[in-house]
């Protein structure tokens, strides 16, 4: 079965500094995984994915098969990222669509 | 454009009572999906529409929850005799067909049932 942990609830950091949300999953074939993230009253939306390699809002994550984590860091964390995080894994419907399967989510908050 | 418009965003019921929940996804996405979540969990996967069929619902929790989407556009996710436990986010989501595509999410229906 696919499942997706994010061990942390809460993290606090004060602005400036480092920040790491964890994420570690399972699943038996080639995952494809995601960062989802929600900022106050606003919808969830995609942050970044590991295939596009991208670095978004100064976010990165790396896939480690062997750990099987996709953890996101950001070397200086600022205010507005405060926010809940939810890591995500997908599963591909066919050719058509995608299931994804969320992690419980972590709360960032960046205090001043 | 406007992005995934779901309605109503607050719906306070009473237990055993029937709802509705509706979706209006992004105009040309093909895919569409309910997800539900409860309040300090992730949202969970109800059911996958491509086109007009459901091309998966093996998340529906029970036959108490149906959803259709019978134009291939608007869908609506049906609970019939609610309980307290159905209360949750009821949250829509839509992409263009293709499993690469992103999925753009609503801002979800709060469901509670009294």
């Amino acid at each position: 079965a696919q499942r997706v942990t994010q061990p942390e609830k809460l993290l606090s950091v004060f602005k400036g500094a480092p920040v790491e949300l964890k994420c570690n999953y399972s699943y038996s074939g080639s995952p494809e995984l995601f960062w989802y993230v929600q900022y106050s009253r606003q919808r969830l939306q995609l942050l970044l994915r590991h295939i596009s390699r991208e670095s978004i809002k100064g976010f990165t994550a790396d896939l480690n098969k062997g750990e099987t984590s996709f953890h996101l860091k950001k070397p200086f964390a600022q205010e507005e990222d405060s926010a809940m995080y939810y890591c995500a894994l997908s599963r591909g419907l066919g050719s058509y669509g995608n299931k994804l399967v969320f992690g419980a989510g972590t709360i960032l908050r960046v205090k001043s | 454009g406007a992005g995934v418009s779901q309605t109503p965003s607050n719906k306070v019921t009473e237990k055993g009572k029937y709802v509705e929940l509706r979706c209006d996804p992004i105009s040309g996405h093909t895919a569409l999906y309910w997800y539900r979540q409860s309040l300090g969990q992730g949202p969970e996967f109800l059911i996958y529409f491509q086109g007009t069929g459901a091309a998966d619902d093996s998340g529906l929790p029970n036959d108490r929850f149906f959803a259709v989407r019978p134009e291939g556009s608007v869908s609506t996710l049906k609970i019939q005799r609610t309980e307290r436990g159905d209360s949750a986010v009821y949250l829509c989501a839509s992409s263009l067909g293709g499993s690469g595509n992103t999925i753009y999410f609503g801002e979800g229906s709060w469901l509670t049932v009294v």
